[in-house]
């Protein structure tokens, strides 16, 4: 599987925006890109995905370079509760049901 | 609509004893996927059933099985339990192979 390189942590206050990277340089062209992040004592919960084209949902937005080889997750308005796990990772063509979990950025978001 | 149902939360087994884990996914979801995860190795995949078979495993021992009902509820089982395979095992269920996944809030197993 494709790897991916994300900072360990990030730290941001509430209502400012945040902008999370993600490397992936040898993603396949077949590869999506799934973000998903994990809040305290919960189990992982899906963000978006994307493979191309920039992606917006109600919890984010997805931008992808347009050599596709990084990515960045964005949220508009970080609050208390976006206090998280954030993991990137690439899926092949059908096999976003088995995902491979990186270490993640542990963000952080202060009054 | 309901998420996805782990039962029990919690449980305390000791060492050479046998668990059995259950998972309810989302109403409609024929994807089950289970993962482990530790403090050390992070998040794991261990295995994937579509439509009560399995189509796809990690890297984990024979001692780690699973099944899938025609209802689409699952279970994992782990026998032999060891000092490491203390963990939160968490499962996923999704529409169909290839669809974002749905995770449930775990099941904690501590191995005494």
């Amino acid at each position: 599987d494709a790897k991916t390189t994300q900072p360990n942590s990030m730290e941001s206050n509430e209502e400012e925006p945040v902008h999370l990277p993600c490397n992936h340089s040898t993603i396949s062209g077949t590869d999506y890109i799934h973000w998903y992040r994990q809040l305290p004592s919960q189990g992982p919960e899906y963000v978006i995905h994307g493979l191309t084209s920039n992606v917006n949902n109600r919890m984010a937005s997805l931008a992808i370079a347009e050599d596709r080889k990084s990515s960045t997750l964005i949220l508009h308005r970080a609050t208390l509760r976006d206090a998280a796990v954030y993991y990137c990772i690439l899926c092949g063509a059908g096999t976003a049901s088995k995902l491979t979990f990186g270490t993640g950025t542990r963000l952080q978001v202060t009054l | 609509k309901a998420g996805v149902t782990q039962t029990p939360r919690y449980l305390i087994k000791t060492r050479g004893q046998q668990v059995t884990l259950s998972c309810s996914p989302i109403s409609g979801h024929r994807s089950v996927s289970w993962y482990q995860q530790t403090p050390g190795q992070g998040l794991q995949f261990l295995f994937e059933y579509f439509s009560e078979t399995q189509r796809n495993k990690g890297n984990f021992p024979g001692r780690f099985s699973g099944r899938q009902f025609s209802n689409s509820r699952s279970e994992m089982n782990v026998s032999t339990l060891e000092l490491g395979d203390s963990a939160l095992y968490l499962c996923a269920s999704s529409l169909a192979l290839g669809e974002p996944q749905h995770f449930g809030d775990g099941t904690r197993l501590s191995i005494l």
